[in-house]
């Protein structure tokens, strides 16, 4: 089944621990993205990959990063989190930029 | 800033066709119409996409006006579980970071 897969679904955490959200995806896409959606803001991009090494920042990227060393994972890195980054976060991928993305299920992360 | 307006909310009786309008004004030439919708904090679904002219698929249909200031998506045939906030997004299609920059949508309700 092709799918977009986050791990783990949910996490809380403490401040200043650092974690790691997986993305993972079956489809052989070149683009993946990272959104963070929050409460009256809607969701709003973090980070992007066109492919293979290649990342660039989104609308949102600081106190996170990414890495995409191979096709099917961009893993999400948070070094220091700190409670502004209590949110719902979701995993996209799709052929290339131009075509439409494919969620993953979400990863609610709470810091405390 | 989303491009787009959409009412907040509407309903729908169940096994009546859904109508969702979406107001996109300042469209440029190169920009798509998109909808994703999305069922209670699960990932975002592309439901489908447009330029200019009418689109079906599977899901649903894609109308755009001429002058392509506005469009409605329809589902022929509502269910319960159609139930989410539906997202209409403008967007060109290019290798440009491929970001969806997603309003605050209609949460349609579809009642038995």
């Amino acid at each position: 089944e092709a799918q977009v897969t986050q791990n783990p679904r949910y996490l809380i955490t403490v401040t200043g621990k650092k974690l790691t959200v997986t993305c993972s995806q079956n489809m052989n896409h070149e683009y993946m993205s990272w959104y963070r959606q929050d409460p009256g803001l809607g969701l709003r991009q973090i980070y992007y990959s066109m492919n293979v090494e290649v990342t660039d920042k989104g609308d949102v990227p600081e106190g996170y990063k990414v890495s995409r060393k191979e096709k099917r994972n961009f893993p999400l890195i948070l070094e220091s989190p700190s409670p502004n980054q209590t949110s719902l976060y979701f995993c996209a991928s799709s052929g290339t930029a131009e075509y439409e993305q494919y969620f993953g299920p979400g990863t609610r992360l709470t810091v405390t | 800033d989303a491009k787009t307006t959409q009412p907040p909310s509407m309903d729908c009786a169940e096994g009546r066709a859904a109508n969702l309008p979406c107001n996109h004004s300042t469209i440029s030439g190169n920009e798509y119409v998109y909808w994703y919708r999305q069922i209670h904090s699960q990932g975002p679904q592309y439901i489908i996409h447009g330029l200019k002219n009418n689109e079906t698929n599977e899901m649903a249909s894609l109308i755009i006006t001429e002058d392509r200031k506005s469009s409605t998506l329809i589902l022929p045939h509502a269910t319960l579980r159609d139930t989410a906030v539906y997202y209409c997004i403008v967007r060109v299609v290019d290798n440009q970071g491929g970001k969806l920059i997603f309003g605050q949508g209609t949460e349609l309700s579809v009642k038995p």
